[in-house]
């Protein structure tokens, strides 16, 4: 079955160290989306990629990293120069289809806690 | 201001009721999403619309898109249906996501 995959769903850090959250799609999606999401906040974009090697830096990217080598796996690493790193972190993937039809799934989420 | 605006922000109901959720933007779509976020849990997409209604068991989904307004209905409520349900909107371009703050649902037996 296609989807989006995302792992791992609950992750915890020691403060200062960097981790990387996975977020793979074989859905030949082209773009994917990093969101972070805090209590009582709306979803706020991290990064995003529209195509392979390809990312732009969306409201929120400080102290975050992103990278883009493969069509199916979008990575987020969060360094040690986020002052909040403890959150919900979301990905999304789109297709951009012929005629205007997209499609958009959803990964389950990764909570982080860094401790 | 927020593109996205849920009502209410908080909503309370006793098992079997009937409940509405609702969901206005106001920025051009390509569609509509409907997220649940159980507490603690990961987000489930409940549905995807650009048009009419859609239905899955004891949820329906309706959007508007002249009045740019959209419902989630859940029918005979059970207190599994406890979670946040997020509305989500796609740009016209289908480049961008804007997100609703989510309502928080608590269904009491």
């Amino acid at each position: 079955d296609g989807g989006i995959t995302q792992s791992p769903k609950y992750l915890f850090r020691k403060e200062g160290q960097n981790v990387t959250l996975s977020c793979e799609q074989n859905l030949n999606h082209d773009a994917m989306y990093w969101y972070r999401q805090d209590p009582g906040q709306g979803l706020r974009l991290i990064y995003y990629s529209q195509i392979v090697n390809d990312f732009q830096k969306g409201d929120i990217a400080e102290g975050y990293s992103v990278s883009r080598e493969k069509k199916e796996s979008f990575p987020l690493t969060v360094t040690s120069a986020q002052k909040n790193p403890t959150a919900f972190y979301l990905c999304a993937s789109v297709l951009r289809g012929l005629g205007g039809n997209t499609e958009a799934f959803f990964g389950q989420g990764t909570r982080l806690t860094v401790v | 201001k927020n593109e996205v605006e849920q009502s209410p922000q908080n909503l309370t109901a006793q098992e079997g009721e009937f409940i509405t959720i609702n969901c206005s933007y106001s920025v051009g779509i390509s569609a509509l999403h409907w997220l649940q976020q159980h507490p603690g849990g990961g987000i489930v997409s409940l549905f995807m619309l650009s048009s009419g209604k859609k239905k899955h068991g004891r949820l329906i989904a309706t959007i508007n898109i002249q009045e740019k307004h959209s419902s989630l209905h859940i029918t005979a409520s059970h207190p599994r249906d406890s979670a946040v349900y997020i509305c989500a909107v796609r740009s016209v371009t289908g480049n961008q996501f804007y997100f609703g703050t989510g309502t928080s649902l608590t269904v009491i037996p």
